[in-house]
């Protein structure tokens, strides 16, 4: 089984401010990463995914995360956000044998201020 | 193409009356997924669908949900005689078999009055 914290349930910045949304995941196996963004009446969409390689990932927009195993982390960062980043980040693990299932965290609400 | 759809997008209903919500997949997508979203609580799985079977039911919170898919495609989750409780967002999500990525629905918002 795995499990999933998302220590921070509301993340306020300023634009143009760099953030950091941070995720830690426990599994007793090889695990597979996602964050996942949900704008406001949406559905979840794919941020950025950990598969295998290189333990740096990015997405189209901006944002990176790096899978740390020794601290079993994969904290999204973003060098510099936009109003438009105002969003709820959702952290996911899933095993990377058997079950198809991920866990998600609880999610933390990123709300940049102008 | 067309995403995930779900509807209704809202519902509301009186405590007591069985409720259906529908989900959509993609074409092509064998694995399905239903979640509940409830305010600061994360998605919480309810049922996992590959084609027709569910071989995961485990995240059910009582008899009193049911999920079906038919033709491989089209799945539907009833909750029969809804409790405030069950007000939440309800989720679906399809992929490929054996995908890592989900593609979510725009969700359908149940409050139980």
């Amino acid at each position: 089984a795995q499990s999933v914290t998302q220590l921070d349930s509301q993340v306020p910045v300023f634009e143009e401010a760099p953030v950091e949304l941070r995720c830690n995941y426990s599994s007793s196996v090889s695990v597979y990463l996602f964050w996942y963004v949900q704008y406001p009446n949406q559905g979840l969409q794919l941020l950025l995914k950990y598969l295998s390689g290189s333990t740096l990932v990015e997405s189209i927009n901006g944002f990176e995360a790096e899978f740390n195993k020794s601290q079993t982390s994969f904290h999204l960062r973003k060098p510099s956000v936009h109003i438009s980043d105002t969003a709820e980040y959702f952290c996911a693990v899933r095993g990377s044998g058997g079950s198809y299932i991920p866990t998600f965290g609880r999610g933390t609400s990123l709300i940049v201020h102008p | 193409g067309a995403g995930v759809s779900q509807s209704p997008s809202n519902k509301v209903t009186e405590k007591g009356k069985d409720v259906e919500l529908r989900c959509d997949p993609i074409s092509g997508h064998t694995a399905l997924y239903w979640y509940r979203q409830s305010l600061g609580q994360g998605l919480e799985f309810l049922i996992y669908f590959q084609g027709n079977s569910a071989p995961d039911k485990s995240g059910l919170p009582s008899d009193r949900f049911s999920a079906e898919r038919t033709g491989g495609s089209v799945s539907t989750l009833t909750i029969q005689r809804t409790q405030q409780e069950d007000s939440a967002v309800y989720l679906c999500a399809s992929s490929y078999p054996n995908g890592y990525e989900q593609y979510f629905g725009p969700g359908t918002r149940l409050t139980v009055t």
